[in-house]
């Protein structure tokens, strides 16, 4: 079974600065995804970026970026240019490849934005 | 933009009784997933669903709980005999590709469950 830890329950920055989240995993598997989940206050989840373990270059989605470190199993959440709207619970995920047992979630980061 | 919904967003039962949580997946997905969250907690898998069939239960979906697509658009989560501890957030999730590349999966805003 894997696990996903998230050792920042809460973490705030000032709007434009850049923040990034930690998230550490453990696996035996060797084909597996990670990805970043957003919930801001009331609304749905919402993916933010997703990394594929094969591949060694880290994924980036506009001010969203990962830092893939295999190895340590590590997949940290740099937001640059930090906004009000990324005000939200950010959750790290894992899923095996192939594996129908859904995702395995971390317990959360509270990330606030402040003015 | 298409969304998954959830009915009711809060339900209040007495420990004992039948829940049924209603979710309509987004139309063109085929995987269908069910999650809860404990308060407090993490988010933890429960059910995954293709082709009106379970494919994936965790060990928290026991005999307890079932899972149906009755209508080709709603997907429903059952709790025949509620207790407790099944009171939690209760996410549903479709996805339009599946497990194999990991595809995105689309979640719905939540049920939450109250069991007195």
């Amino acid at each position: 079974a894997q696990t996903v830890t998230q050792s920042q329950p809460e973490m705030s920055v000032q709007e434009a600065e850049t923040v990034t989240l930690s998230c550490t995993y453990d696996t035996s598997e060797s084909n597996y995804y990670l990805f970043w989940y957003k919930q801001p206050p009331s609304r749905q989840m919402i993916l933010v970026i997703r990394q594929e373990a094969y591949k060694q270059q880290n994924a980036t989605e506009n001010r969203f970026s990962v830092n893939f470190q295999k190895a340590a199993k590590s997949f940290s959440l740099k937001i640059s240019d930090s906004q009000l709207g990324d005000t939200a619970m950010y959750f790290c995920a894992f899923m095996k490849r192939g594996g129908a047992d859904g995702l395995t979630f971390g317990k959360g980061t509270h990330l606030i934005i402040q003015p | 933009e298409p969304e998954v919904t959830q009915t009711p967003s809060h339900q209040v039962t007495q420990m004992g009784q039948e829940v049924i949580l209603r979710c309509v997946p987004i139309s063109n997905h085929l995987y269908f997933y069910w999650y809860r969250q404990i308060l407090g907690q993490k988010v933890e898998f429960l059910v995954s669903f293709y082709n009106n069939e379970i494919s994936e239960k965790s060990e928290i979906f026991d005999d307890q709980f079932s899972v149906e697509r009755p209508d080709g658009s709603n997907f429903t989560l059952k709790i025949r005999s509620t207790k407790l501890e099944d009171s939690a957030m209760y996410f549903c999730a479709s996805s339009l590709g599946g497990w194999r590349g990991a595809d995105e999966q689309f979640f719905g805003p939540g049920t939450r469950l109250t069991v007195l």
